[in-house]
């Protein structure tokens, strides 16, 4: 089965600071992976996707790349504000169904004024 | 459109009990699934539906039931609680459409429901 490990549990940075959050997965490579923001007490709620085919996703100030050779996904938050504060998910999903995806355990962001 | 709503918001339940967590989308989504997550932990995939009619199980399916009578609601059902299926349980619902002949597959959370068993 897919194993899907993400950089740490917390995440500490400043207010204004890039911040990088990993995404690493093990056996068959997924159709593509997407990244979730979590907050306490809420469902998550979709960020970004991207294929395995492409590269590099943007969005305003979020940038998600893939490596399928190294089988790991960046996530990373520019420009980082107190608000960004959260839990970012990963899932990756193996295309055959939508609504099948296999989830990390997160990184729980904070950032600092 | 209210998205994705879950019925109840909490639930304590003995062991041994039975019920029924509620789930309803109203964005006409083929796909629907069932998710827990225990504390620190990320979402595990229970049983999900590709469309009214199938159901196919997931990751931790053992203890639930589902079924998929209309596109818009995905009932789960506790045959029997055990403490073990303490936790809190989300309900998703994604489509995937062709755009400039790319697919986009997003899935849509509802708010959960926290559930105790004792």
């Amino acid at each position: 089965s897919q194993k899907i490990e993400q950089n740490s549990e917390a995440l500490n940075i400043q207010e204004g600071k890039t911040a990088t959050l990993t995404c690493n997965y093990t056996n068959y490579s997924p159709a593509y992976l997407q990244w979730y923001r979590q907050d306490p007490g809420r469902g998550p709620v979709f960020l970004l996707l991207i294929r395995e085919n492409e590269k590099e996703k943007r969005k305003e100030r979020l940038k998600v790349t893939f490596d399928t050779t190294l089988k790991q996904s960046l996530f990373h938050i520019t420009a980082s504000q107190p608000a960004d504060s959260a839990t970012y998910l990963c899932a990756l999903d193996i295309g055959t169904n939508a609504g099948k995806s296999t989830f990390g355990d997160g990184t729980t962001l904070t950032v600092k004024p | 459109n209210a998205g994705v709503t879950q019925t109840p918001k909490f639930q304590v339940l003995k062991t041994g009990q039975s019920m029924t967590l509620q789930c309803a989308q109203d964005m006409n989504h083929e796909y629907m699934s069932w998710y827990r997550q225990d504390p620190g932990m990320g979402l595990r995939l229970i049983h999900y539906s590709v469309g009214a009619g199938i159901t196919d199980q997931g990751e931790v399916p053992n203890g639930y039931n589902v079924s998929r009578s209309t596109t818009e609601d995905f009932p789960l059902r506790l045959l029997s609680a055990a403490p073990s299926q303490t936790s809190v349980y989300f309900c998703a619902s994604s489509y995937s459409v062709d755009s400039g002949g790319a697919s986009t597959d997003t899935q849509y959370f509802g708010p959960g429901t926290r559930l105790t068993v004792l």
